[in-house]
């Protein structure tokens, strides 16, 4: 199995611009989630979808931010317009039911 | 609501000897307890869980924790460090009870080990 994919794995950016991240899960788990990480604030879950349903956005820290899972095996996460605090790895996970997360590799997003 | 905090963001240890990395928990119901390890420019990998039963938990490449309800604890321990272990840990709490999904999970601040020859 490939693991969790992600892409692109950087991504530099000026502010205002739209920004748009992707993650293929693994197939066959139901739940695919959203994780933020930075220095000054950690890892922080920002949204989880359940069968391609978002089930929890309460981490999504503004408007800026949607998140759409199309099928299951594909989901992106978008920012638009981006701003300089934007800036800090972007991770997606998925998990079977009952079991662990599987972490992809991580985007690094910079905002200029 | 739930918390982790992992007391000391970066640990120094020599190789061969004992790792401990705390983590303390605060969660209103029985938790499940995770170690997560990140390797440089890496995603998260699951060391070892604990949801129910034996409180001692063994995991991958020589790790353990224990689940110590009286002391709202899970530190994570490895006898003899190697080179290898060079990274950093992350704890993580999930609220079995969470009628999403048991492992929306919570993580702690982080521990960066290094391994010193």
């Amino acid at each position: 199995d490939a693991g969790v994919i992600q892409s692109p794995r950087h991504e530099v950016t000026e502010m205002g611009q739209e920004v748009t991240l992707r993650c293929k899960p693994i197939s066959g788990h139901d739940y695919l989630f959203w994780y933020r990480q930075t220095m000054m604030r950690g890892l922080e879950l920002l949204i989880y979808f359940n069968n391609n349903v978002p089930i929890d956005d309460s981490g999504m820290p503004e408007d800026r931010f949607s998140a759409k899972m199309p099928n299951a095996s594909f989901s992106t996460l978008k920012i638009q317009p981006s701003e300089p605090r934007d800036s800090a790895v972007y991770f997606c996970a998925s998990s079977s039911p009952y079991n662990e997360q599987f972490f992809g590799p991580g985007t690094r997003l910079t905002v200029l | 609501a739930q918390s982790v905090t992992q007391l000391g963001s970066h640990v120094s240890v020599s190789e061969g000897a004992l790792v401990l990395l705390r983590c303390n928990y605060s969660s209103s119901v029985p938790p499940y307890l995770f170690w997560y390890v990140q390797y440089p420019n890496q995603g998260l990998q699951l060391l070892l869980k604990y949801t129910t039963g034996a409180t001692l938990v063994k995991g991958i490449n020589g790790f353990e924790a224990e689940f110590k309800k009286s002391e709202t604890s899970f530190h994570l321990t490895k006898p003899s460090a190697h080179m290898s272990d060079a990274a950093e840990y992350f704890c993580a709490v999930s609220d079995p009870t969470d009628g999403g999904s048991n492992y929306k999970l919570t993580f702690g601040k982080g521990t960066l080990l290094t391994v010193n020859p």
